[in-house]
């Protein structure tokens, strides 16, 4: 069964990079499936960030687009998320998550969530 | 962008009465492009229902999803103690893959 950990600072000063990586246990990162990921501010609801396919097919929520990058790293069998400039409004618990292939019908859901990780950007 | 309104923000209701949820689109989606998810205090969110109906494996059959093209509604049948959450809509047909803004289930 497929398990996903969320690692990566806690804190990151305004201005700064947020970096987080997701490690795939359970399975292998290069399958049919889109690799996710998900923010909640504190006290909010979930907001999609992205995705990325194994191939390196990305999608980004326009919202972010021109500060976030999401690549994968086939070799350590994770992927990774990186938010440039970040502000008080990225602080957040992040989640990554498996965006599973249907076959018969050829879409994607998310089946599988990390834990989720805290990160809080403050001086 | 597709726009996911829940409804209604806060449902208060006491343990074996029926929830009935509703998510609403500001376009048409396939009804294989919408999921719920519940979420409870410090966890991550659990998949419950996929493609508008399918429940995910482990859900017990007291929870349901039916809708098409622009309204969605997951109902739960008899509410349990460990259904007291926050359940989320999300379409997964296009990019942003965007989620509804929660609807809050709480005891009476």
């Amino acid at each position: 069964q497929v398990q996903l950990q969320e690692s990566g600072p806690g804190l990151v000063k305004p201005s700064g990079t947020l970096s987080l990586t997701c490690a795939v246990s359970g399975g292998s990162i290069s399958t049919s499936n889109w690799w996710t990921w998900v923010r909640q501010p504190p006290g909010k609801g979930l907001e999609w960030v992205g995705e990325i396919y194994h191939i390196g097919s990305t999608n980004y929520n326009p919202s972010l687009k021109s500060r976030v990058t999401i690549s994968v790293d086939k070799s350590k069998n994770q992927f990774s998320l990186q938010l440039n400039s970040v502000t008080a409004a990225d602080t957040a618990v992040y989640y990554c998550a498996r965006s599973l292939l249907e076959p018969s019908y050829y879409y994607y859901y998310i089946d599988v969530w990390g834990k989720g990780t805290t990160v809080t950007v403050s001086s | 962008e597709i726009v996911l309104t829940q409804s209604p923000g806060t449902l208060s209701l006491s343990p074996g009465e029926r929830a009935t949820l509703s998510c609403r689109a500001s376009q048409s989606i396939s009804s294989f492009y919408l999921a719920w998810f519940q979420q409870k205090p410090g966890q991550a969110p659990r998949l419950l229902i996929y493609a508008t109906s399918s429940r995910a494996t482990g859900i017990p059959d007291r929870f349901s999803g039916s809708g098409s093209g622009t309204d969605f509604t997951l109902t739960i049948s008899r509410l349990e103690p460990e259904d007291f959450a926050v359940y989320y809509c999300q379409q997964y047909g296009d990019s942003p893959r965007m989620f509804g803004q929660g609807t809050k289930v709480e005891i009476k």
